[in-house]
Order: C-alpha cells, then structure tokens, then sequence
C-alpha cells in the first residue's frame, strides 16, 4: 500500500459525459502527478501540481482539466468523452522539495462506451 | 526531451534464473532514473532508484540496477527469478526530483516453471 488513494477503481461512461477522478496523497506529500495508462500510447504525465499551483503540463488535452485543492487532494476532470479516453489514470504523490520518488496510486480504470 | 527505450517488449525466463532488464535513456544530463513493476490490475511499485552516488543501486524484492554513464543505460537485474516476479516493469527516467516521470514502453516478464 503506497498510501495514495484514488476514487472511483472503476468508471463506466458514455460518449461525450464528463467524469471526476480524485485522488488523495500521501500524509505530507504537497506535489500531485497525473498520469495516462493507454494500450497504444503507453504511460504518459498529464500534469503536475505543487501544493495547489499548477506546475507543469505534459500531453493532456484541452477537454481534461485538474486542480488540487488546499487539503492537498486533487482531482482531474475530463470532459465530451470519447472512446479513445478509455485508460487507466493514475495519480502519485512526492514528498515536498528535493529529491525524491513519487509513489503510485492503484489506479482509476475508465471506459467509455 | 528526454525519452527512454526497453528493448524487450516481452522476456520468459524459467524460475530459477536470472533476470536482466534493458533500459535505455536519453536525456543530456545525468538524470534521475526508476525501476517500477506492475502486477496485473494494480498500481506502480518502486523497485529502485539511482539519484546520484554508487551506480549500483539494490532494491526490494531482490533487484538490483546498474547505472552505466558511458551506455546511457540502468539495466536491471535479479539473480534468481521466482514465479511471483511475473509482471511488467517498467523505466523512468526525471530531469530531478519532484519532476514528471518519462516512461519507456515496459517489459513484460513471463516466469515459466
């Protein structure tokens, strides 16, 4: 157990909704990624909050958004779904400043019909 | 930008045997490098990570990597593979600490009896 929890484990959507994922860090940890987990594309970084200010952005699109709030849990919001969403979406947590590793959550699996 | 490369898209090893990993990085200075593994239908766990200082880094389960500056590589590797190995692991490599993650493509490893 990493300590980081996301909810839901699983979401089944339609086409075109939107979905909420959340994610909490670890006890401590004030930096939030956020990752894609896809057959084709691999793992990929969406983006990367810091104690709730937005610090870098990797391949996410337009239609998903994120923030973390001041408990410093986060959450990522996608939006007019489509097939290709269907992932597995990760969040991890690091420790604050310096070096240091950043620790998974189990996942959140969405798939959009 | 930094990308990572794992040869091997999928390796079978009998139990008993030893186990090495390929990774390759590419990133124009010395980077902070990971080892995750992912058993089916969970999260990432840390196997090990090389920050800086003795270029072989030991991890859990056994594993352990080599960081080679000259080959731009951090193979791992374990002496001796036991069926519960069997998973996907996966390499990262960070321009720091407390930067996104790049992943390669991972590894499927298969440990026959």
């Amino acid at each position: 157990d990493s300590g980081v929890t996301q909810t839901p484990k699983h979401l089944i959507t339609a086409t075109g909704q939107r979905v909420t994922l959340r994610c909490s860090p670890r006890s401590g940890d004030l930096s939030v990624y956020w990752y894609q987990q896809s057959l084709d594309q691999g793992l990929q970084f969406l983006i990367h909050y810091y104690n709730g200010e937005e610090r870098a952005k990797g391949n996410i699109l337009e239609r998903f958004s994120a923030q973390q709030f001041p408990d410093l849990h986060s959450e990522l919001n996608l939006s007019s779904l489509e097939l290709g969403d269907s992932a597995l979406y990760f969040c991890a947590s690091s420790a604050r400043g310096g070096v240091s590793e950043q620790f998974f959550g189990p996942g959140t699996r969405l798939t959009v019909l | 930008a930094q990308s990572v490369t794992q040869p091997d898209i999928h390796i079978t090893v009998s139990e008993g045997a030893s186990l090495e990993l390929r990774c390759n990085y590419s990133y124009g200075a010395t980077p902070y490098l990971f080892w995750y593994v992912q058993s089916p239908g969970q999260g990432l766990q840390l196997l090990l990570k090389y920050f800086s200082g003795d270029t072989l880094v030991q991890g859990i389960k056994g594993f352990e990597a080599e960081f080679k500056r000259s080959q731009s590589s951090f193979n791992l590797r374990k002496p001796s593979v036991h069926w519960s190995d069997a998973a996907e692991y996966f390499c990262a490599v960070a321009a720091s600490g407390n930067t996104p993650l790049v992943f390669g493509k991972g590894t499927r490893l298969s440990v026959i009896a």
